[in-house]
């Protein structure tokens, strides 16, 4: 399969801890992106980064890229609950975006 | 700027029937992506449009068909409608075709077939 795997399926950790979500693909790719879907603002892009790069932040996210090892990581750092949602990653595969089955974070207060 | 608007929000159709969805990408963007997700699962990519013309297509039975008009406005139809059509159906527009930029996503059109 093209697409992006997910790991771990769902992920449930306390407030304030750090959440590392993993992705795994075994196709090339131009950009890999994050995406996170929760009840309240429905499906929103979090951060790209491309194939050239190795590591990107944005505010509490912090994304890695190997290429080598065809895997990237999306670490949330000091949780909120506004956090829990499921988080998608996305890969950019010449001209077609394949996603992937997503991770379930909860953040428990 | 306006988001993603996407119509109707919700819609109960019968086995055997046909619809339309309509979704308004932001203005300025010339790519639209259309979307299928069930419970549990990640996005299926149906079709993507840019510049009036299909660009890319997933796996999905000719029955779902889409178009784009010149303002970019886009409209996804599903004919002849199957229990397992139910799902949310979400578009998404961006600024160039392929997945280069990041995508802006409407709220989606929650599809029950009966």
């Amino acid at each position: 399969s093209q697409q992006g795997e997910e790991d771990p399926q769902a992920l449930s950790i306390q407030e304030g801890e750090n959440a590392t979500m993993n992705c795994s693909y075994k196709t090339s790719i131009n950009n890999l992106q994050w995406y996170r879907q929760n009840s309240g603002r429905g499906l929103v892009h979090l951060i790209l980064i491309r194939s050239n790069e190795r590591e990107k932040h944005s505010g509490r996210l912090r994304v890695t890229l190997d290429t080598s090892k065809k895997s990237s990581s999306l670490l949330i750092t000091a949780s909120r609950a506004a956090d829990t949602a499921s988080y998608f990653c996305v890969l950019k595969s010449n001209y077609q975006l394949i996603w992937g089955a997503g991770t379930k974070l909860i953040i428990k207060p | 700027k306006a988001g993603v608007t996407q119509t109707p929000r919700y819609l109960i159709k019968t086995r055997g029937q046909q619809v339309t969805l309509s979704c308004s990408p932001i203005s300025g963007h010339r790519s639209v992506s259309w979307y299928q997700q069930t419970p549990g699962q990640g996005l299926q990519f149906l079709f993507e449009y840019f510049s009036e013309t299909q660009r890319n297509k997933g796996n999905f039975p000719g029955r779902f068909s889409g178009r784009q008009f010149s303002n970019s406005r886009s409209e996804m139809n599903v004919s002849t409608l199957e229990l397992g059509d139910s799902a949310l159906y979400l578009c998404a527009s961006s600024l160039n075709q392929g997945g280069t930029y990041e995508q802006y996503f409407g709220p989606g059109t929650r599809l029950t077939v009966t």
